[in-house]
């Protein structure tokens, strides 16, 4: 089955600075790429996701790259601010043509930005 | 407004009691989802359902049970079988077909 690996597993910096997460799939057939951010005590928040079919996605401050030949995907936040301070999940799963596959989460980033 | 709704918020059990997880939403969702998140684990999926009457186990399904008798209803049963149960518990649901999944604010729950 799908294996995703999330690095770093802690990652602070200052703010103003930019701050990469990155994660590795097993599963060649995955096709979308989510990224959650997750504040204390609450539930995950998408806010931003990726299929195979684009190798980049924007959004603001927030973007996510996808390599499908190496099979890696990164978070990229610019600019950062202390509320983007948070646990931010990627997770891969298999759509195929209305047959949805469940997503499979890595275990998480804690972002810090110092103000 | 339309959401996801899990309640409640903190619930404590004593061991060797069953407790029912309550996940309502109004999205018109066809797929329902239960995660447990512990520390450090990510998270991790117990059960799921994409139509009503239908459920399937996820990764962690021992020690829990569920019912899909409304399409807006997702409740989780944690049973005295389950040998670790404190943990933080999500629900999350998606349209038919498409994985984007949105959640809930979760429960977490404490056994005393």
């Amino acid at each position: 089955g799908e294996n995703v690996e999330q690095h770093p597993s802690t990652l602070s910096v200052q703010e103003g600075d930019s701050a990469v997460i990155k994660c590795t799939y097993s599963d060649s057939a995955s096709n979308y790429f989510p990224w959650y951010k997750q504040e204390l005590g609450k539930g995950p928040q998408l806010i931003i996701d990726i299929r195979s079919n684009v190798g980049e996605k924007k959004d603001q401050r927030i973007a996510v790259t996808l390599n499908k030949t190496a099979k890696h995907f990164s978070l990229h936040i610019t600019e950062t601010q202390p509320e983007d301070s948070a646990v931010y999940f990627c997770a891969a799963s298999k759509d195929s043509g209305g047959s949805q596959g469940n997503l499979i989460f890595g275990k998480g980033t804690k972002l810090s930005v110092k103000p | 407004d339309g959401g996801i709704t899990q309640s409640p918020k903190y619930l404590f059990r004593k061991e060797g009691q069953n407790v029912t997880l309550s996940c309502e939403q109004n999205l018109n969702h066809d797929a329902m989802y239960w995660y447990r998140q512990d520390p450090g684990q990510g998270l991790r999926l117990i059960y799921y359902s994409q139509i009503v009457n239908d459920f399937q186990k996820g990764d962690i399904a021992e020690g829990y049970s569920v019912s899909r008798e409304k399409k807006e209803s997702f409740p989780l049963t944690v049973t005295s079988a389950q040998k670790n149960p404190t943990a933080f518990y999500l629900c999350a649901s998606s349209w038919q077909g498409r994985t984007e999944a949105f959640f809930g604010q979760g429960t977490r729950l404490t056994v005393v």
